[in-house]
């Protein structure tokens, strides 16, 4: 399969806990994105990654919330001290400009969190 | 603020039907639009539209944006019941980020 994949699929944790989720994006795909959605809303832009380089962060991230992606390859997404208003799916995209610099982001399946 | 407004919010058709999505904007320094469609899963890409007034087909699905209106539209035509999903709109805009702002959806329903 060479889409974007996410593991763990789902995660069930307790109020307080950390938790890390890991993103593979699309092997020649150079920009990677991590987006937020609750039930009933669409997608919310929370990262965005050009290679290892952290270009732009969402105020939606709080000071729990941080993002790497050390060799521009997989990407690693950490909440710590979880509440349960972080429950969502966090989804990660990848994207390749084309020719003339528009750019169309292919998402992984999510990883559905529930904070108990 | 960018912004992305989606109506209607759900539809309920039946099959063989013909349905028309709307997505209204206002962003600044648009660069694209996007469709998406969503089933209990991540969204699939269906279409980008730069252009203003250019037709983009793919099956019973098309879409065309107007730029100076600030909107776009889906249509399916001869609708399924594999149709019934989440049809998300959202806006690429220049910048260094290239972050989508996604409206909240168009809930489809297609019965037998």
């Amino acid at each position: 399969d060479t889409g974007v994949s996410q593991d763990p699929r789902h995660k069930i944790t307790k109020r307080g806990q950390n938790v890390t989720f890991r993103c593979d994006p699309i092997s020649e795909h150079n920009r990677l994105y991590w987006y937020r959605q609750t039930l009933g809303q669409g997608p919310e832009f929370l990262t965005y990654f050009q290679n290892e380089a952290q270009l732009e962060k969402s105020r939606l991230l709080s000071d729990r919330f941080s993002a790497e992606r050390p060799k521009g390859s997989f990407s690693t997404l950490e909440i710590q001290r979880t509440e349960q208003g972080d429950s969502a799916m966090y989804l990660c995209a990848s994207s390749f400009p084309d020719r003339d610099g528009a750019y169309e982001q292919y998402f992984g399946p999510g990883t559905r969190l529930t904070v108990t | 603020e960018d912004k992305v407004v989606q109506s209607p919010l759900s539809l309920v058709v039946h099959e063989g039907d013909t349905v028309t999505l709307n997505c209204s904007y206002e962003v600044t320094n648009f660069r694209s639009l996007l469709w998406y469609k969503q089933e209990k899963k991540a969204p699939t890409f269906l279409f980008m539209l730069t252009s203003s007034g250019i037709e983009k087909k793919s099956g019973r699905l098309s879409s065309i944006l107007d730029k100076k209106e600030l909107f776009s539209i889906l249509n399916i035509t001869a609708t399924q019941t594999g149709d019934s999903a989440v049809y998300l709109c959202a806006v690429l805009t220049s910048g260094s980020a290239r972050q989508l702002t996604f409206g909240s959806g168009t809930q489809l329903t297609v019965l037998p």
